[in-house]
């Protein structure tokens, strides 16, 4: 069964850094891209970042460019997000996702961790 | 960036009735087009891609349309497990976008 489980998600001070990870099993993590997404409360859905097979390209939305790193450890089936300078509008639900076998959709997705940030 | 309009953002309907969502593009998509599901609390599930193209293991109630800028996704009859919100999104360029989402309840 292909599964993604998402960590590192909490409470942070406006401006302070927080490392999102996601454990790939199930299926072979370094034969597919991967996705982040976020979601505010009670808001829609948000494209956040995507990472090719081997790390080579990177996207970002422009609100985290600058802020926001998306880095892969295939030998650990690991997906990371590396946020910094992190403000109210960052706190959100994040997914991360795998690219569909059908294409470049995504499918499945992780259950979702939750980054609050408060003072 | 392209823009995603879904219309209604709420839909009232009863089991049985055939229901259907719409999503405008600001842009051509060329059927770069999905439809996601999500329940509260839950990870949103990809229903349709490439614009009508049904994934794996969704049931064949759910189908998608359109073409060009103006796309449809369709539920034959509506089931109780269907009562969620769905959303459509544009993969077509980046920065890969949403529609609002339509919020499909019990009448």
């Amino acid at each position: 069964e292909v599964q993604l489980v998402e960590s590192g998600g909490g409470l942070v001070q406006p401006g302070g850094s927080l490392r999102l990870s996601c454990e790939g099993s199930g299926f072979t993590f370094s034969s597919y891209w991967m996705s982040w997404f976020r979601q505010a409360p009670g808001q829609g859905l948000e494209w956040v970042a995507n990472i090719k097979q081997d790390g080579s390209a990177k996207y970002y939305v422009d609100s985290v460019k600058g802020r926001f790193t998306v880095s892969r450890d295939n030998a650990k089936n690991s997906l990371y997000l590396q946020m910094s300078d992190l403000g109210a509008e960052d706190t959100a639900v994040y997914y991360c996702a795998r690219y569909a076998d059908s294409g470049p959709t995504t499918d499945p997705w992780g259950q979702g961790t939750l980054v609050t940030v408060s003072s | 960036d392209i823009q995603m309009t879904q219309s209604p953002s709420t839909l009232s309907a009863s089991v049985g009735d055939r229901v259907t969502i719409t999503c405008r593009a600001s842009q051509i998509l060329n059927n770069w087009l999905a439809w996601y599901q999500q329940k509260p609390g839950k990870a949103p599930k990809l229903l349709i891609y490439k614009a009508s193209s049904l994934e794996s293991g969704v049931p064949s109630r759910f189908s998608g349309g359109g073409s060009g800028t103006e796309f449809t996704l369709s539920i034959s009859s509506l089931q109780p497990d269907d009562f969620a919100t769905y959303y459509c999104q544009q993969y077509k360029t980046y920065p890969v976008t949403f529609g609002g989402g339509t919020k499909v309840e019990i009448k």
